[in-house]
């Protein structure tokens, strides 16, 4: 089956900086990859996805790349604010299990 | 708009007692749900997930059992707790065409139990 490995487990930026989180799948076969993130006491949502066929996605200060031949995939933040603090996932998804295998998680802290 | 309900936010229950956690689902039909738990603050451990009435695949071998009695109803359920059932439960609903994209998580349901 799919192994997601996520990387750092802790992340701690100040704020304006820039924070990457990244993942490496095993499945070649898996094509779509979201990243959640979750507040304190909450369930996680949903901030950017990327498909396999796309190297690259923004969305204001997040970015998701995706490098299919090394499988691998990343997160990047920029101009960090202490709202960004929170735990983030990564999943993969594809290739016949359309069940998400999610990393570990990365708890980003951001201090002001 | 879909909106993705779960209950109760909070919950202490002794040890050898019976749990029901409840999760609905509106605005959407036939949708895919899921149960996940947390422990120890971090990873999202797939309990249970179902893509209709009655059928309900399960991941782990545990003391937990669900059930979904409607379209848009999804309930984790335990007999007797252990105290290893701790944890924060998570209740999450995706759209039928495929499962797995795009979860829609519920607020969850910190479990403790003593």
């Amino acid at each position: 089956g799919e192994n997601v490995e996520q990387h750092p487990s802790t992340l701690s930026v100040q704020e304006g900086d820039s924070a990457v989180i990244k993942c490496t799948y095993s499945d070649s076969a898996s094509n779509y990859f979201p990243w959640y993130k979750q507040e304190l006491g909450k369930g996680p949502q949903l901030i950017i996805d990327i498909r396999s066929n796309v190297g690259e996605k923004k969305d204001q200060r997040i970015a998701v790349t995706l490098n299919k031949t090394a499988k691998h995939f990343s997160l990047h933040i920029t101009e960090t604010q202490p709202e960004d603090s929170a735990v983030y996932f990564c999943a993969a998804i594809g290739g016949g299990s359309y069940i998400p295998t999610f990393g570990r998680g990365t708890s980003l802290i951001v201090h002001p | 708009s879909q909106t993705i309900h779960q209950w109760p936010a909070t919950l202490v229950q002794p040890v050898g007692s019976p749990l029901s956690l409840e999760c609905t689902v509106e605005g959407t039909s036939n949708p895919n749900l899921y149960w996940y738990r947390q422990a120890a603050g971090r990873g999202l451990q797939l309990l249970f997930y179902s893509v209709g009435i009655g059928q309900i695949s399960s991941e782990v071998p545990q003391n937990l059992s669900a059930s979904r009695p409607q379209d848009r109803q999804f309930i984790l359920s335990s007999k007797k707790l252990l105290l290893s059932d701790s944890g924060f439960y998570l209740c999450a609903w995706s759209k039928p065409t495929g499962l797995g994209e795009k979860l829609f998580f519920g607020s969850g349901t910190q479990l403790s139990v003593l």
